[in-house]
């Protein structure tokens, strides 16, 4: 069964920093992979994904991520960090075919001023 | 383009009440529909998921249901909350194709007390 782990609980950088939220998957197949942002009591937005194409993903708001087979890995990084960055981020694999999405447990980014 | 509306935003309900959250998708057909509930701390938890009218699967034994009566409506239910139903629910829509993203509503804050 594919599944997904985030490293860090709670982040924190100082706004300018740059920003690293690590991911590590397990799964028996080539993997879709996404990141999900969530500011408090909202929804889940994409921020990007990765679907077996180029291994290095863009996404919005200047984030970005690199799929790593050898290492199962798919951290996020920002080499900047804002403050409206501030939020909790999930690492996300698609199931063996494609019905369901597993969660990390999240990660909490706090930005400091 | 496609939107996702979830609602009620927010529901304070007594222990013992029924429950009916509803979701709706406009602007595609045929879509995957899931419902997530989302506890402090714990991440995503995938409650139910269809990929048709009338087909529901469910993914934990639970106090809750699922029923998809129209293409893109879901709705979820419980004829008697339960305490430990507290939580954060989010509903979310896919296409009907492997590997791919979702895209999730709002979500609906329910505190049983």
């Amino acid at each position: 069964a594919q599944s997904v782990t985030q490293l860090d609980s709670h982040v924190s950088v100082s706004e300018g920093t740059p920003v690293l939220l690590r991911c590590n998957y397990s799964s028996s197949y080539s993997p879709s992979l996404f990141w999900y942002v969530q500011h408090p009591n909202k929804g889940l937005q994409l921020l990007l994904k990765y679907t077996s194409a180029a291994t290095l993903v863009k996404g919005i708001n200047g984030f970005e991520a690199e799929f790593k087979k050898s290492e199962t890995s798919f951290h996020l990084t920002k080499p900047s960090a804002h403050m409206s960055d501030a939020a909790e981020y999930f690492c996300v694999v698609s199931e063996a075919g494609g019905n369901k999405l597993v969660f990390g447990a999240g990660t909490i980014l706090r930005v400091k001023s | 383009s496609q939107t996702i509306h979830q609602w009620p935003a927010t529901l304070v309900q007594p222990v013992g009440s029924p429950l009916s959250l509803e979701c709706t998708v406009e602007g595609t057909s045929n879509p995957n529909l899931y419902w997530y509930r989302q506890a402090a701390g714990r991440g995503l938890q995938l409650l139910f998921y269809s990929v048709g009218i009338g087909q529901i699967s469910s993914e934990v034994p639970q106090n809750l249901s699922a029923s998809r009566p129209q293409d893109r409506q879901f709705i979820l239910s419980s004829k008697k909350l339960l305490l430990s139903d507290s939580g954060f629910y989010l509903c979310a829509w896919s296409f009907n194709r492997g590997n791919t993203e979702a895209f999730f509503g709002q979500g609906t804050r329910l505190t049983v007390v």
